[in-house]
């Protein structure tokens, strides 16, 4: 089975910019979640959808958007990009929403110049 | 609010001797406890969860946990190290039912040999 891809591996942005980042969850799978891992720091949750709505949301601004495809991908964006917004972001999927698993991709790194 | 709190961020043994990771949790509700371990530039794996079945847990690799509520303790342990072991390994709480997963700072693990 092919895990969670994330994609692309690795962004450099400038301040101010606006960044997709991309998710293909396990086969099957209906739940997504993206978290934000800044470095050396445990990560934070920022958004999960199930069945393309939204089911939760972190302590992100609103320049943090994400949705849902029919296919159950993700898309995760971010606007007006800011140095603080450097990090590692990870996608995890899930069978279903609730106590389920979670598998997580690689991640995306970006980083903000 | 749940939180957790991983009591040391950096944990060195030798291969071959017991690994000891430290972690407790605070939670309103019947929590979800769960470890995942991180190796460099690469996502999380699931090592192991408690969701209220059995207190002691086993997980891949050889590793196992104890959920104490008494003591508000969820350790992580292994009765012999190995140098793949090598990595930050997160404790995790969640509130049952719910996705969102609540990430300790890590606890990075080195193995000499």
């Amino acid at each position: 089975d092919t895990g969670v891809t994330q994609s692309p591996t690795h962004l450099i942005k400038t301040r101010g910019q606006q960044v997709t980042l991309r998710c293909s969850p396990i086969s099957g799978h209906k739940s997504v979640s993206w978290y934000q891992q800044v470095l050396g720091q445990g990560p934070q949750f920022i958004f999960q959808y199930y069945e393309k709505e939204e089911r939760g949301r972190g302590n992100f601004p609103d320049r943090f958007s994400a949705r849902q495809f029919p296919n159950y991908s993700s898309e995760l964006n971010v606007n007006a990009l800011l140095l603080g917004d450097s990090a590692l972001y990870l996608c995890a999927s899930s069978l279903r929403d609730g106590n389920q698993p979670q598998h997580f991709g690689d991640g995306t790194r970006l980083s903000i110049l | 609010a749940q939180s957790v709190t991983q009591l040391d961020s950096h944990v060195s043994v030798s291969e071959g001797t017991p690994v000891l990771l430290r972690c407790n949790y605070s939670s309103s509700y019947s929590p979800s406890l769960f470890w995942y371990v991180q190796h460099p530039n690469k996502g999380l794996q699931l090592l192991l969860k408690y969701t209220s079945a059995a207190t002691l847990v086993k997980g891949i690799n050889g590793f196992e946990a104890e959920f104490k509520k008494s003591e508000t303790s969820f350790h992580l342990t292994k009765p012999s190290a190995h140098m793949s072991d090598a990595a930050e390994y997160f404790c995790v709480v969640s509130e049952r039912g719910f996705q969102k997963l609540v990430f300790g700072t890590g606890t990075r693990l080195l193995v000499s040999p």
